[in-house]
């Protein structure tokens, strides 16, 4: 049981260059979510999903975009990165909503921005 | 919006010694969750309380909450080098609505010398 998978695990780009981070789930949890931990500040929501085709901002959004086309895949997108995205970025999911059930969170993706 | 202070943000202790972190909410929660993140992984959900007042034990791990669901506490008795990681606090803001979301202190990370 692989639980929550995020590709790729390190990640360096430039300026302005864009990516997409992929995260996968087989465990059929319904929310999915994508967060990024920088030292000091915890873990920062940026978007979630509480089911396929759904989308919803959290707390930091802003530069990034998402997609859920399938139940099991939540995709973050990078349009133009900024240096101020070198963060670590961890894809969540839960079986219902985040406060009343455990989050399962992949291994993570490490993005340099230079 | 809500705020979870943590404190302290670095604790350094000899093994066997015990650890304390404590979580504060600027408002009342409706639940909340601890996780533990090793050094170089991902956080992992340990326990979660709802009840004002709540105490749950996990072998050497004591969690409790506040009687005005504001705080928190997680103690560590006799810490063992496998204790080593940071500790974050998330807790469910009752506004949040359908998607429940949490909001995630900032951690503590805890250091066991040999």
């Amino acid at each position: 049981n692989a639980g929550v998978t995020q590709t790729p695990k390190f990640r360096v780009l430039k300026t302005g260059q864009s990516m997409t981070l992929l995260c996968a789930q087989d465990m059929n949890h319904e929310y999915m979510y994508w967060y990024r931990q920088d030292p000091g500040m915890g873990l920062r929501l940026i978007h979630y999903s509480v089911g396929e085709g759904t989308t919803a901002k959290g707390e930091v959004p802003d530069g990034y975009n998402v997609s859920r086309l399938k139940k099991q895949n939540f995709l973050l997108g990078l349009e133009s990165a900024a240096p101020s995205q070198t963060s670590v970025y961890f894809c969540a999911s839960s079986y219902v909503g985040q406060g009343n059930s455990p989050l399962h969170f992949g291994n993570g993706t490490r993005l340099t921005v230079t | 919006g809500q705020q979870v202070m943590q404190i302290p943000q670095y604790q350094h202790v000899q093994e066997g010694e015990d650890f304390t972190t404590y979580c504060n909410s600027s408002t009342t929660l409706s639940n909340i969750q601890w996780y533990k993140q090793r050094p170089g992984g991902h956080p992992v959900f340990l326990i979660q309380l709802v009840k004002s007042g709540e105490v749950k034990k996990q072998k050497r791990l004591t969690f409790q909450f506040g009687e005005a669901k504001k705080n928190s506490s997680l103690h560590i008795t006799a810490t063992q080098t496998t204790d080593v990681g940071t500790y974050f606090c998330a807790g469910e803001d009752p506004s949040s609505g359908s998607a429940r979301q949490l909001t995630f202190g900032s951690g503590t990370q805890l250091t066991v010398l040999p």
